[in-house]
């Protein structure tokens, strides 16, 4: 069965550093997704990226976000100076038409 | 604005206890409707997706159903692995739209032996 992978399984970041979560989404798919779930909270739709540029974002993503696909085959979210608020599981997903939108493991994102 | 709510907040049963869960939506233009399975500190798990009204899928001891304005998952039998939290998720917009799954609270299901 196909999946989507993300690393790392967890991260450790000080307030204010720069950290890049990654994410190989199935391979013929062509929308890509990052949402997150905040401790308790439901998942939360943060971006959508298609044909190599971003289609649609929350009021989450700010600027402290960029999402990127550097090739063929991974798909990073940036955080470039995170707060404690930025604690959460972020989960990328990918989807494609006729097909179910399948999510990755998640990484669990610690800002201390 | 699109919506969904998901109802019990958490459930308790009885292994073999049969029951539902609902989701009630209120979306422009529902493309789709899905239900995950959540566990602790996991990504959700595909179990279906739902177009149209009147659709029914079965997994298992699992069977979604489709109205208008809600969907109910419901669980014949059930072990104490399907303990989880199952979340409901819709799906809104054709063509130019992205296709962003808009989710639930979700239910959390305890099954006990």
């Amino acid at each position: 069965e196909p999946e989507v992978t993300q690393t790392p399984s967890h991260q450790v970041t000080q307030m204010g550093q720069e950290v890049i979560l990654r994410c190989v989404p199935i391979s013929n798919h062509l929308y890509f997704y990052w949402y997150r779930q905040i401790l308790g909270q439901k998942v939360e739709f943060l971006v959508s990226f298609y044909n190599n540029e971003i289609s649609e974002k929350s009021e989450i993503f700010d600027d402290q976000f960029s999402v990127e696909r550097p090739d063929g085959s991974n798909f990073t979210l940036k955080i470039r100076s995170t707060k404690l608020e930025d604690s959460a599981m972020y989960f990328c997903a990918s989807w494609d038409w006729n097909t179910e939108a399948f999510f990755g493991q998640g990484t669990r994102l610690t800002v201390v | 604005e699109d919506q969904v709510t998901q109802s019990p907040e958490a459930l308790r049963l009885q292994e073999g206890e049969s029951s539902s869960l609902n989701c009630s939506y209120t979306v422009s233009g529902l493309r789709g409707l899905f239900w995950y399975r959540q566990d602790p500190g996991k990504g959700p798990e595909f179990l279906f997706t739902l177009y149209s009204a009147g659709e029914e899928k079965e997994k298992e001891r699992l069977k979604a159903t489709l109205t208008k304005k809600e969907s109910f998952l419901h669980i014949t039998a059930p072990k104490p692995e399907d303990s989880a939290t199952y979340l409901c998720a819709v799906q809104a917009g054709y063509g130019g739209a992205t296709n962003k799954l808009i989710f639930g609270t979700g239910t959390l299901l305890a099954v006990q032996p």
